[in-house]
């Protein structure tokens, strides 16, 4: 069974940076691309970003481009998102997401997600 | 970028009834659209993929059509737990973009 779990969000100050995780179960971490898409609070989802198998191919949505970075563990099974210069817009439940098939694929598991808001 | 619009917003039906949710792309997307349903305080689940494709485990109500602009979900008879939001999503170009998404409520 596909068992992703996210950690490390929580109050921050605008200006400020944090880095979530998201562990990894029940699958071939490292042959799969993963994603991690928002939600701000009552409102949809917004793709954020995606990081293939190897970790040498990333994309990222316009807004968070030059501020966040993914990365990934593959001995470890663990994705990141470091984020950097928060804004009160980056406030959202972060979800991981086992991206299906390649890099372009659907997000086929999901995490419960993890909650960041960002608010002086 | 491609904008996914979804209609209704609010969709109201029984139990038992048939629902259809509309997906409207502002430019082709061939057959690269997918939909997932999110209940109340959970996280988003895959139910179609490739515009008619049933994720694995998704019941049979669940269906999809449509390919270019144009999209369907349709759920045949409505249970209890179907009563949720459902989105839209495509995987044609960068950024892979959601719709707005559609509330079915009872």
């Amino acid at each position: 069974e596909v068992q992703l779990l996210e950690s490390g969000g929580g109050l921050i100050q605008p200006g400020g940076s944090l880095r979530l995780s998201c562990a990894a179960s029940g699958f071939t971490f490292s042959t799969y691309a993963m994603s991690w898409v928002r939600q701000a609070p009552g409102k949809g989802l917004e793709w954020v970003s995606v990081i293939s198998g190897s970790g040498g191919n990333k994309y990222y949505t316009d807004s968070v481009k030059g501020r966040f970075t993914s990365s990934r563990d593959n001995s470890k099974n663990i994705l990141y998102l470091q984020m950097n210069s928060l804004s009160p817009e980056d406030t959202a439940v972060y979800y991981c997401a086992k991206v299906q098939r390649t890099i372009m694929g659907y997000f086929e598991d999901w995490g419960q997600g993890t909650l960041v808001t960002v608010s002086s | 970028e491609i904008v996914l619009t979804q209609s209704p917003a609010t969709l109201s039906l029984s139990p038992g009834e048939r629902a259809t949710l509309s997906c409207r792309a502002s430019q082709s997307v061939g057959s690269y659209l997918a939909w997932y349903q999110q209940r109340p305080g959970q996280a988003p689940r895959l139910l179609i993929y490739d515009a008619s494709n049933r994720a694995t485990g998704i019941p049979a109500r669940f269906s999809g059509s449509g390919s270019g602009t144009d999209f369907t979900l349709t759920i045949s008879s409505l249970e209890p737990e179907d009563f949720a939001v459902y989105y839209c999503q495509h995987r044609a170009s960068w950024p892979k973009t959601f719709g707005q998404g559609t509330k079915l409520e009872i």
